[in-house]
């Protein structure tokens, strides 16, 4: 059976830091490309950021370049995102998602939700 | 980038109805990359069809997906009530994915 377990989100003020986590079981992680989705309290869906099964190929919604960092460690079965300089706009539920078939996304996390303020 | 607008908003039908949700896409999607997901409250969002038309695995064959480049559509034949829901498309294109904003089918 799929599993993807988030963990790491919390309350953190405005300028800081998160880093969030993804477990991953079920599969052989390692074949597959991995995101994270995010939805505000109330509102839809949005993509943050992807990454290749190896690591060589990563995009990032543009709200998030240079502020956001997607890895992986294959060898671990784990997925990251590390958010730095945090904005309140960022608060949002965080899931973890793997694309599939027409890169839509087949299995999601249950979600960790991520605060930001003062 | 690709905007998808949905409509209506909020639809009020009762169990047994059919329902018709539109998508409409800024651009031309192609269809192999578009795909419907229904989220509960609570819960996380579940693929419900991708590439316009093939429905997931598990998924009852009321649901049903139509449609390309600009106008895509969601079909529920006869609406059960574990149904109702919010139901988003997606699309994927350049390296990037993007959501329609929603809509609610809620009981009449």
């Amino acid at each position: 059976e799929v599993q993807l377990v988030e963990s790491g989100g919390g309350l953190v003020q405005p300028g800081g830091s998160l880093r969030l986590s993804c477990a991953a079981s079920g599969f052989t992680f390692s074949n597959y490309w991995m995101s994270w989705v995010r939805q505000a309290p109330g509102k839809g869906l949005e993509w943050v950021a992807n990454m290749k099964h190896d690591g060589s190929e990563k995009s990032y919604v543009d709200s998030v370049k240079g502020r956001f960092t997607i890895s992986r460690d294959n060898a671990n079965n784990s997925l990251y995102l590390q958010m730095n300089s945090l904005r309140a706009e960022d608060t949002a539920v965080y899931y973890c998602a793997r694309p599939r078939v027409g890169a839509s996304f087949d299995f999601w996390g249950q979600g960790t939700l991520v605060t930001v303020s003062s | 980038e690709i905007v998808l607008t949905q409509s209506p908003g909020t639809l009020s039908l009762s169990p047994g109805e059919g329902a018709t949700l539109s998508c409409r896409a800024s651009q031309s999607v192609t269809s192999s990359y578009l795909a419907w997901y229904q989220q509960k409250p609570g819960q996380a969002p579940r693929l419900l069809i991708y590439g316009a038309s093939s429905r997931a695995t598990g998924i009852p064959d009321r649901f049903s997906g139509s449609g390309s480049g600009t106008d895509f559509t969601l079909t529920i034949s006869r609406l059960e009530p574990e149904d109702f829901a919010v139901y988003y498309c997606q699309q994927y294109g350049r390296s990037q994915w993007t959501f329609g904003q929603g809509t609610k089918v809620e009981i009449k």
